[in-house]
């Protein structure tokens, strides 16, 4: 069975304070996405990577960076946290062939930011 | 701009009764639409549609598409209390491997 599994379920930090989530697969997949899910907005993109070190703006990476310095491992950083990043964060991957676009998911981390 | 826009938002539903989830997508360079069921967390996988009028089936959930009016439905027959879920749509074009998902639709199927 594939396996994403994510840093943190649960997590409370103070505006302006540097977050990292991470997120690790065992599947060998070549892609990795980070979402933020929000009521009434559905899951958005904010970054993703198709290779090691190789990264793509998603739909929503202002205040946001990426890291993917080996392939099972992505991670996601908020410099600066603000308020407005309080969020579910999901994390996912994929492999890169064709027909296969099926995302695997992560449990998620519920960031809170005070 | 590519958009996925799932109806109705909610629903809610007794034990037993039959749904119907639609998805309706415009994507350039459409490729496959797919279906995900999301309860407390990560969304699971449930199905993958390429080709249009080709239903797929897994118990008591079956989905279909149509390409030339660019929708799909998601159908649940007999729900059950662990049916209660949102359910994702996702489209993906070609020449990426990223998936744009709609709002989703939550169900609630009460006893």
């Amino acid at each position: 069975d594939v396996k994403v599994t994510q840093s943190s379920r649960y997590l409370v930090k103070r505006t302006g304070e540097k977050v990292f989530l991470e997120c690790v697969q065992d599947m060998d997949h070549e892609n990795m996405f980070w979402y933020r899910q929000d009521p009434g907005l559905g899951l958005r993109l904010i970054y993703f990577s198709y290779d090691v070190k190789m990264k793509e703006k998603g739909d929503i990476p202002e205040g946001y960076s990426v890291s993917r310095e080996k392939k099972e491992r992505f991670s996601l950083i908020l410099e600066s946290a603000s308020t407005n990043q309080t969020s579910m964060y999901l994390c996912a991957s994929s492999l890169s062939s064709a027909g296969t676009y099926e995302q695997y998911f992560g449990p998620g981390t519920r960031l809170t930011v005070t | 701009e590519d958009k996925v826009v799932q109806s109705p938002l909610s629903l809610v539903v007794h034990e037993g009764d039959t749904v119907t989830l639609n998805c309706s997508y415009e994507v350039t360079n459409f490729r496959s639409l797919l279906w995900y069921k999301q309860e407390k967390k990560a969304p699971t996988f449930l199905f993958m549609l390429t080709s249009s009028g080709i239903e797929k089936k897994s118990g008591r959930l079956s989905s279909i598409l149509d390409k030339k009016e660019l929708f799909s439905i998601l159908n649940i027959t007999a729900t059950q209390t662990g049916d209660s879920a949102v359910y994702l749509c996702a489209v993906v074009g070609y020449n990426t491997d990223k998936l744009i998902f709609g709002t989703g639709t939550r169900l609630q199927v009460f006893p």
